[in-house]
């Protein structure tokens, strides 16, 4: 079982709408997670994290995490083709970070 | 302020050379991490430095690979006698502080794209 796993995609949505992104983790122990933004042929780019149960917001991004389900989510609304990029989910244990591989979103203009 | 920086950003190995690869963590930062990404893969944690100390090696092959971070200057990572299946982006972060900050953000720097040819 890998450590991280977000579904695969890839995830096209319409402008506008929202792209709701999945992820689950494997150590339950595991206290921190993060969703990074990787546009083609760039580095990955912190957008969010959570370490506490429950919904947090910024802009147009909520994350959302579940401890006792070992779930993290990542809705991002009102969609921009800027926004169109892979999203990797991450947990870290100590100072390692997990990636999952990673869900490919295109938003159609 | 300046972000984590490396160099060079692309690189280009014929197999059996060396490659080095820099990496300078952000301001206030003393806590250096690598990781690979490797061609239709996900990222990969290899080495976790302290200022000369290195903390955790335990993702980096155990031939051919090395890092350190010297108490001046750049983070280094080594790749001797390359090999093409070296060929990936690697990445650098740099963070604050270390173990016990369980919600440390690390920050990536743009990656050292390395070929081997």
């Amino acid at each position: 079982q890998k450590e991280v796993e977000q579904n695969s995609g890839p995830l096209s949505v319409p402008e506008g709408a929202i792209a709701s992104l999945n992820c689950t983790y494997s150590d339950r122990g595991s206290q921190s997670f993060f969703w990074y933004r990787q546009y083609s042929g760039k580095s990955p780019e912190l957008i969010m994290f959570i370490y506490s149960n429950g919904d947090k917001e910024d802009g147009r991004f909520t994350a959302q995490l579940n401890k006792a389900s070992q779930y993290v989510s990542l809705l991002i609304r009102d969609s921009q083709p800027s926004d169109s990029a892979t999203y990797l989910c991450a947990v870290i244990n100590d100072y390692k970070l997990s990636f999952g591989a990673g869900t490919t979103v295109t938003v159609r203009a | 302020n300046a972000g984590v920086m490396q160099n060079p950003r692309h690189l280009v190995r014929r197999r059996g050379q060396e490659a080095r690869l820099r990496c300078s963590p952000m301001k206030g930062h003393s806590h250096v991490y690598w990781y690979r990404q490797l061609p239709e893969e996900g990222l990969k944690f290899m080495v976790y430095l302290q200022k000369e100390n290195i903390i955790d090696e335990s993702g980096m092959p155990k031939e051919r690979f090395s890092a350190e971070f010297p108490k001046e200057g750049p983070s280094i990572l080594r790749i001797q006698q390359v090999v093409r299946g070296d060929s990936a982006a690697y990445f650098c972060a740099s963070s604050p502080s270390s173990a016990g900050a369980s919600y440390n953000e690390q920050f990536f720097g743009p990656g050292t794209r390395l070929t081997v040819l």
